[in-house]
């Protein structure tokens, strides 16, 4: 058990469907980050939280789109996706610091888009 | 351009071998470099490493950093089966963290 939970675990929508994606940490942390994990590529940082702020969201496309209403909760909103947005879709938590680091994962979420 | 290289990609040992992992990377403003075990779900955290020649212990697994050549080593010792994985290395900046490839490694009895 991490302390960081996703659900749904999985996911299979539409091109046209809209869903979210959520996350929630019970580690005291004041950070929460969404990754990407494609099936042929390196993990992907999408969007990162620092206090309940967005920080950076790495050029994503706008059909993503994360929402961090406080420091123990993390959305994701999918709208108009495409097939190849099809990916496990992890979130992270942390204590924000300046060089330390460790991110605690959640369980993921896996994504397909038909 | 800022890039994080594991190898080798993959890795097919038998128990009780030692193995090697390499990261090296080319970031502009480093703060950290930190190692993850992948296995069938999220990644674990091994290490985090910032200062040159220091060696991170863990078990049968060590890591060390070396910031003037810009690598990083994963050494696992007596690999057991259960070692069968993805390590993921990760460096951050200032503002990013940029994972590698990984390195799929597959321990056989």
């Amino acid at each position: 058990e991490t302390g960081v939970t996703q659900t749904p675990r999985h996911l299979v929508m539409g091109m046209t469907n809209k869903k979210s994606l959520k996350c929630e940490q019970h580690l005291g942390h004041n950070a929460m980050y969404w990754y990407k994990q494609s099936a042929k590529k390196p993990l992907e940082l999408m969007f990162v939280y620092s206090l309940e702020e967005r920080v950076e969201n790495n050029s994503v496309p706008s059909r993503f789109s994360p929402e961090c209403p406080n420091s123990s909760h993390l959305f994701l909103h999918l709208h108009t996706l495409q097939p190849e947005d099809s990916a496990l879709y992890l979130c992270a938590s942390s204590q924000w610091r300046e060089t330390y680091n460790e991110q605690f994962f959640g369980p993921g979420t896996r994504l397909t888009v038909l | 351009e800022d890039k994080v290289v594991q190898s080798p990609l993959s890795l097919v040992v038998h128990e009780g071998d030692t193995v090697t992992l390499n990261c090296s990377y080319e970031v502009t403003n480093f703060r950290s470099l930190l190692w993850y075990k992948q296995e069938k779900k999220a990644p674990t955290f091994l290490f985090m490493l910032t200062s040159s020649g220091i060696e991170k212990k863990s078990g049968r697994l060590s890591s060390i950093l070396d910031k003037k050549e810009l690598f990083s080593i994963l050494n696992i010792t007596a690999t057991q089966t259960g070692d069968s994985a993805v390590y993921l290395c990760a460096v951050k900046d200032n503002n990013d963290m940029r994972f590698g490839a990984g390195t799929r490694l597959t321990v056989k009895p």
